[in-house]
């Protein structure tokens, strides 16, 4: 069973605009929350993260938010640049489980110049 | 410094052989995880090793094996390869065995014929 969704298979946003990407979960025990961005032929690359005490982290352009009561988290990148375009994955993990991250489906994100 | 490397980049099999595919993490990483990513979907957990033990492991039939180095290198065996398998291979590392963030490679793309 997918513990983590995108519902949203792409996106397609003008540069400059925001782009909001969304990620839902069901497994109330995740305390830890990540995105990975991909490129083609690359793998994915570590974007940012949220622990589950907190409700926002920013980095720049991106920020996270998470909401624990309707088990969801999105991505937002402000503004958005054509070199943002790529697939995105919402990750988690369960407490004291390593490196098992539980992946969504990804968010294919293109940002028109 | 040298990212997450990973061999061969790609690999065509034919049903039934067997397969090893290889990960050399950054250096310093003691942790080695391994995710089968197929085509539209995420990557799903197939093992964890951190000092050369098995501290993790999905739901992935018998037919899979992994092993880590000394040298914190790591291999992924797959026996009686099916179709099924046909699939891009991710290596991940990560100083420490609960680490809150791992480092992909590029990936094998494994096609199964």
């Amino acid at each position: 069973d997918q513990q983590v969704k995108q519902n949203s298979p792409s996106l397609s946003v003008q540069e400059g605009r925001i782009s909001i990407l969304n990620c839902d979960y069901t497994n109330s025990m995740f305390d830890y929350f990540l995105w990975y961005k991909k490129y083609p032929a690359e793998g994915p690359t570590f974007l940012i993260s949220i622990s589950s005490i907190k409700d926002k982290n920013e980095d720049g352009r991106f920020t996270v938010f998470l909401n624990k009561s309707a088990k969801h988290l999105s991505l937002h990148i402000v503004p958005s640049q054509p070199g943002d375009s790529a697939v995105y994955f919402c990750a988690a993990k369960i407490p004291n489980t390593g490196n098992q991250f539980y992946f969504g489906t990804g968010t294919s994100l293109t940002v028109i110049p | 410094d040298a990212g997450v490397t990973q061999s061969p980049t790609h690999l065509i099999k034919t049903r039934g052989q067997h397969v090893t595919l290889r990960c050399s993490p950054i250096s310093g990483h003691k942790s080695v995880s391994w995710y089968q990513q197929v085509l539209g979907q995420g990557p799903q957990f197939i093992f964890q090793y951190y000092e050369k033990e098995e501290r993790g492991r999905g739901n992935f039939p018998d037919r899979f094996s992994a092993r880590q180095f000394p040298n914190y290198s790591s291999e992924l065996n797959v026996n009686a390869l099916l179709l099924g398998d046909s699939a891009l291979y991710l290596c991940a590392s990560s100083l420490l065995s609960l680490g809150t963030e791992a480092f992909f490679g590029q990936g094998t793309r494994l096609t199964v014929v």
